[in-house]
């Protein structure tokens, strides 16, 4: 009964090619996210969405375009993956009203 | 900009010694300050947030505190469960929406 769910949990791939993580809260959250943890441990937000609606962008290339489906669902697709790219990707949910973020268990993603 | 800086980066204790950990931001203006916990292989897990200053959360061992300019999370008779990385985060009254966070402090307590 997991609150912020992400898939995969681990993604190994091959620079060049096209992948997706998904994400699903089940919290009822309005607004989702997508961080970033680099190998410093350092997170750092990257989108998040309120009803579907882009809110944040921050300077992330434009070969990552997250995808809301509706509001129980952000999906994270990146294309032509470089080595740089690898890093833990967390998924996160909170409510409109109130800052407190819950994140999922992250997607570790490697690229070779 | 928004900046977080957490010290000390690592923090090995014995069970039982009692110590705090620091935060200091510099934001623009505080909608809130956020500490989090973070286990190997794991997404980060609220434990709780500050407003104001003088403010202050306590949850079992743990007890967060709150100043214009930093917030502690002291940390009393630790166990050795009580091991992981400890984030801090601010968000901006601008209604940004999004935590800026620090690099955290691993915290180990030995047995």
């Amino acid at each position: 009964d997991t609150a912020v769910s992400q898939t995969p949990k681990y993604l190994v791939t091959q620079m060049g090619n096209d992948k997706s993580i998904k994400c699903e809260q089940n919290l009822g959250h309005d607004t989702m996210y997508w961080y970033k943890q680099d190998s410093k441990k350092f997170l750092k937000i990257m989108f998040s969405y309120n009803n579907k609606e882009l809110i944040i962008n921050e300077t992330v290339p434009n070969r990552f375009s997250p995808k809301s489906p509706d509001k129980a669902h952000l999906n994270l697709h990146i294309n032509s993956l470089e080595l740089g790219d690898s890093a833990v990707y967390f998924c996160a949910s909170s409510r409109r009203d109130t800052p407190e973020a819950f994140f999922g268990q992250g997607t570790r993603l490697t690229v070779v | 900009e928004d900046q977080v800086t957490q010290s000390p980066e690592a923090l090995r204790l014995q069970e039982g010694e009692s110590s705090s950990l620091n935060c200091s931001y510099t934001v623009s203006g505080l909608r809130g300050l956020f500490w989090y916990r973070q286990d190997p292989g794991k997404g980060p897990e609220f434990l709780f947030t500050l407003y104001s200053a003088g403010e202050e959360k306590e949850k079992e061992r743990l007890k967060a505190t709150l100043t214009k300019k930093e917030s502690f999370l002291h940390i009393t008779a630790p166990k050795p469960e009580d091991s992981a990385t400890y984030l801090c985060a601010v968000e901006n009254q601008g209604g940004s929406e999004k935590l800026v966070f620090g690099k955290g402090t691993k915290l180990t307590v030995n047995p």
